[in-house]
């Protein structure tokens, strides 16, 4: 079976600085992996995935993750976050398919909780 | 608004009753995902449906229980409620049977008093 884990539950920061949100996975079998981010009283919304190819991958709002299959993580990264961005953000990891696509269950992390502050 | 629509946003109810929630899909997505998220559990994957057949089934105790109508909207009926029951529940929806992308419903808060 699959799991997540991010390992920080809040990230204070304040605006304009870079942060980072990190995730690692465990898995016996190929995975595809996610970020979602929930903003106060709205359901999640995809941040960013990688299902193949390069490494690094970008997303909506100046957001980037790198897969890092050796170490098992999967860490989101924003060079200048805004105020705006406060939130919570969760990891999530899928089984990869034989076909290459991802179905069913996705496993999510407990959540990391972004403060920005001014 | 991702147009996924739950009803109804908020539930408050005694325990050994039963609740339906209702989850209506963006125009257009074939699949329905449950998801329930507790303070001690996280977010935790229910049951998919895709086009009105059940397509993968994750932590559902057996109280519980999901179909997909043929309009595709979607109703998650609990019963027996316990305390323990109490947590945010969401839908979410994608265009086909993968899970690639979600779109998620802004969720149905159920209190079980």
């Amino acid at each position: 079976a699959q799991s997540v884990t991010q390992l920080d539950s809040q990230v204070p920061v304040f605006e304009e600085a870079p942060v980072e949100l990190r995730c690692n996975y465990s898995s016996s079998v190929s995975v595809y992996l996610f970020w979602y981010v929930q903003y106060p009283n709205q359901g999640l919304q995809l941040l960013l995935k990688y299902l193949s190819g390069s490494t690094l991958v970008k997303g909506i709002n100046g957001f980037e993750a790198e897969f890092n299959k050796s170490q098992t993580s999967f860490h989101l990264r924003k060079p200048s976050v805004h105020i705006s961005d406060t939130a919570e953000y969760f990891c999530a990891v899928s089984l990869a398919n034989a076909g290459g696509t991802s179905y069913g269950k996705l496993t999510f992390g407990q959540g990391t909780i972004l403060t920005v502050h001014p | 608004d991702s147009g996924v629509t739950q009803t109804p946003k908020h539930l408050i109810t005694a325990t050994g009753q039963r609740v339906t929630l209702r989850c209506s899909p963006r125009s257009g997505d074939l699949s329905v995902y449950w998801y329930q998220q507790s303070l001690d559990q996280g977010l935790q994957f229910l049951i998919q449906y895709y086009n009105g057949e059940e397509r993968a089934k994750g932590n559902i105790l057996e109280r519980f229980s999901a179909q997909q109508f043929p309009d595709l909207h979607s109703e998650l009926n609990l019963s027996s409620l316990e305390l323990g029951d109490s947590a945010l529940y969401f839908c979410a929806s994608s265009a086909q049977a993968t899970n690639e992308k979600l779109f998620f419903g802004s969720g149905t808060q159920l209190s079980v008093l």
